[in-house]
């Protein structure tokens, strides 16, 4: 089965600074997918951004971009210029049987 | 477009008693996820179906809960007898197709949160 490894319980940063979630994984599918997703203190889950492995460039979309190290299965989300709206929770998860990693929980401090 | 409805959205029953959970993807899609949260995990799937056939149901406790989508549209999850250990956010998500190779993001509903006493 696959695993999905979040090291970083808590995670604290100032406003407009930049922050990088870090995404370990474990599967043996040749082609995989992976994503990254924000819950809210209201609960909803946010897509924020998907990486195919054979994706020859990292993924980016606004001001998220994925640090994709294959050789490593590492899937690092990088969130530039933070705001206070990004407080959260960040969840990494692998597609497939979508496991998804414990989450990390974000503060961005004004 | 509407997003993935979810009812109810609070429950609270006793340990042993039944419950159910209903989900309304979005319209057109054909896969249908239902998960666990527990508070402070991640979310864990407990079963995907793709229109109304079930793709994946390893992880589902399958002497207490069951899950159908007649239709291939709406679905229901049911408890049945609740454990103390099954308070939980149960949510729905719903995407374009199954998660192999391109990229068709699940959008979820807000969740149910069973809390059993």
């Amino acid at each position: 089965a696959q695993k999905i490894t979040q090291t970083q319980p808590g995670m604290f940063v100032q406003e407009k600074e930049a922050v990088t979630l870090d995404c370990t994984y474990d599967t043996s599918d040749p082609s995989y997918g992976l994503f990254w997703y924000k819950q809210p203190s209201s609960g909803e889950m946010i897509f924020l951004i998907y990486q195919g492995s054979y994706d020859q460039q990292n993924a980016t979309e606004g001001r998220y971009s994925l640090n994709f190290q294959k050789a490593r299965k590492s899937a690092n989300l990088v969130i530039s210029a933070s705001q206070l709206g990004d407080s959260a929770m960040y969840f990494c998860a692998v597609a497939g049987d979508m496991r998804f990693g414990a989450g990390t929980r974000l503060t961005v401090k004004p | 477009e509407a997003g993935v409805a979810q009812s109810p959205r609070y429950k609270i029953i006793e340990k042993r008693q039944s419950v159910a959970f209903w989900c309304n993807p979005i319209s057109g899609h054909a896969t249908l996820y239902w998960y666990q949260q527990i508070l402070g995990q991640g979310p864990k799937l407990l079963i995907q179906f793709q229109n109304n056939g079930v793709v994946d149901d390893s992880q589902l406790p399958k002497d207490r809960f069951s899950a159908e989508r007649l239709k291939g549209v709406d679905s229901t999850l049911k408890i049945q007898p609740a454990k103390l250990e099954d308070s939980a956010v149960y949510l729905c998500a719903s995407s374009l197709i199954r998660y192999r190779g391109p990229s068709y993001e699940q959008y979820f509903g807000p969740g149910t949160r069973l809390t059993v006493t």
